[in-house]
């Protein structure tokens, strides 16, 4: 039984570039949460989708975007990038509501220089 | 809005010590659910343990242990006779549910170093 998968596991962009990261539930999850983990800080939380809909949102501006699939595949997409959107990207998976335990992938680095 | 403190930056301990990881929570909902999760070097964040509101009950669980005190919002974390295999970053997290999503919020974290 596969676990969270992410894609790529480390990505090295320049600023004003877009990046697009891939995450892939756990088996029968339907529900993916994606956090931002800056060096030395907690993950916080950017945004979660359910049905192919956005349902929660954290504090992060525009240009964090996602999108959710009819198999519950998930990606996230930043644009023009910052050198402090430089982080551990994570995504969540977890089944049905209200979201109780949510289990984490391996995570994408983004290095932005 | 949610709030989660964990105070202590880095524990160093020796081999074999007890040490506690402290976690303070700030919610105005009755239900919610407190989590502890490892971080290894890898990056992956490994689940350890939930609880929810309504359960203040105590659990210890091989060397873990964990204490809820919903009077003092604090949700600490003990490991008994610490192994260098425990070394890891440790977050405390929030969740509150709604009927339509539920995010964790989760503290600085508590990075554990144990030494032979």
């Amino acid at each position: 039984d596969a676990g969270v998968t992410q894609s790529p596991t480390h990505l090295i962009k320049t600023r004003g570039q877009q990046v697009t990261l891939r995450c892939s539930p756990k088996s029968g999850h339907d529900t993916v949460s994606w956090y931002q983990q800056a060096l030395g800080q907690g993950p916080q939380f950017i945004f979660q989708y359910y049905e192919e809909e956005e349902r929660q949102r954290g504090n992060f501006p525009d240009r964090f975007s996602g999108h959710q699939f009819p198999n519950y595949s998930s990606e996230l997409n930043v644009n023009a990038l910052l050198l402090g959107d430089s982080a551990l990207y994570l995504c969540a998976s977890s089944f049905g509501f209200p979201v109780i335990e949510q289990f984490f992938g391996p995570g994408t680095r983004l290095t932005v220089l | 809005a949610q709030k989660v403190t964990q105070a202590q930056t880095e524990i160093s301990v020796v081999e074999k010590e007890d040490v506690t990881l402290d976690c303070v929570y700030e919610t105005r909902d009755t239900t919610y659910y407190l989590f502890w999760y490892k971080q290894p070097p890898s990056g992956e964040l490994v689940f350890l343990i939930r609880r929810n509101s309504f359960d203040e009950q105590n659990e210890i669980s091989g060397r873990y242990s964990w204490n809820f005190q919903k009077s003092t919002s604090s949700f600490n974390f003990t490991i008994t006779a610490s192994q260098v295999v425990d070394s890891a970053v440790y977050f405390c997290a929030l969740s509150v549910p709604t009927g339509t999503a539920s995010k964790l919020t989760f503290g600085t974290g508590t990075r554990l170093q144990v030494t032979l």
